[in-house]
């Protein structure tokens, strides 16, 4: 089964606009964390937000926001007054709070390409 | 220092060529990463070093060659590739604990001719 689940393989959004990408994740552990990275077409992942399982308030960074909803096992990246720049893949990801190796392991989801038009 | 410094950023290379990649930080984490990138796709784990032992080996051929020489440098050796392994190749780092994030390099776009 899969750990992590975006369903949304492409998203456009105007310019100015705020944009949704979903994100659901499946987890046995208490303790978890959950990670959006960006990917540009020059290929560097770029880490923008982070939610842990222990988190009572969404996190929020700059216009990165995201809407955690424990019981529903979701994780939704909220990206507001969206940029040309905002062009990219968005990745969801999970680390499990195991000990030992068990931690280490970053999970991705399979991506969401958004594209912001002008 | 944030950084995660890949060399090369790109490569191509024949099946009977050995290379290497090689991956560097300085941010004092403990744990490091190669993963393998097709296009479209998601990043996927192929290998993880915690305190320069090698932790996880996520059942990747031995053409691919993993070492950690020390706690910033990581290197991929590579030796008789198929033109199936042409990918980006990304390292990574992060402190040990579940709940921090991980830095990734530029990576390596690798074309195997």
């Amino acid at each position: 089964a899969q750990k992590i689940t975006q369903t949304q393989p492409g998203m456009f959004v105007q310019e100015k606009e705020a944009v949704t990408l979903d994100c659901t994740y499946d987890t046995s552990d208490q303790s978890y964390g959950l990670f959006w990275y960006k990917q540009p077409s020059s290929g560097e992942m770029i880490f923008l937000i982070y939610q842990g399982s222990y988190d009572e308030q969404n996190a929020t960074e700059g216009r990165y926001s995201l809407n955690f909803q424990k019981a529903r096992k979701s994780t939704n990246l909220v990206i507001s007054a969206s940029q040309l720049g905002d062009s990219a893949m968005y990745f969801c990801a999970m680390r499990e709070g195991r000990s030992g190796a068990g931690s280490y392991q970053l999970t991705f989801g399979k991506g969401t390409k958004l594209s912001v038009i002008p | 220092d944030t950084e995660v410094t890949q060399t090369p950023k790109h490569l191509v290379m024949g099946m009977t060529n050995k290379k290497s990649l090689k991956c560097e930080q300085h941010m004092g984490h403990r744990a490091m990463y190669w993963y393998k990138q097709k296009a479209k796709k998601p990043p996927e784990l192929m290998f993880v070093y915690s305190y320069e032992k090698l932790s996880i080996n996520e059942s990747v051929p031995s053409r691919f060659s993993p070492e950690c020489p020390n706690s910033s440098l990581l290197n991929l050796h590579l030796h008789a590739l198929q033109p199936e392994d042409s990918a980006l190749y990304l390292c990574a780092s992060s402190p040990l604990d579940w709940n921090t994030e991980a830095f990734f390099g530029q990576g390596t776009r690798l074309t195997v001719v």
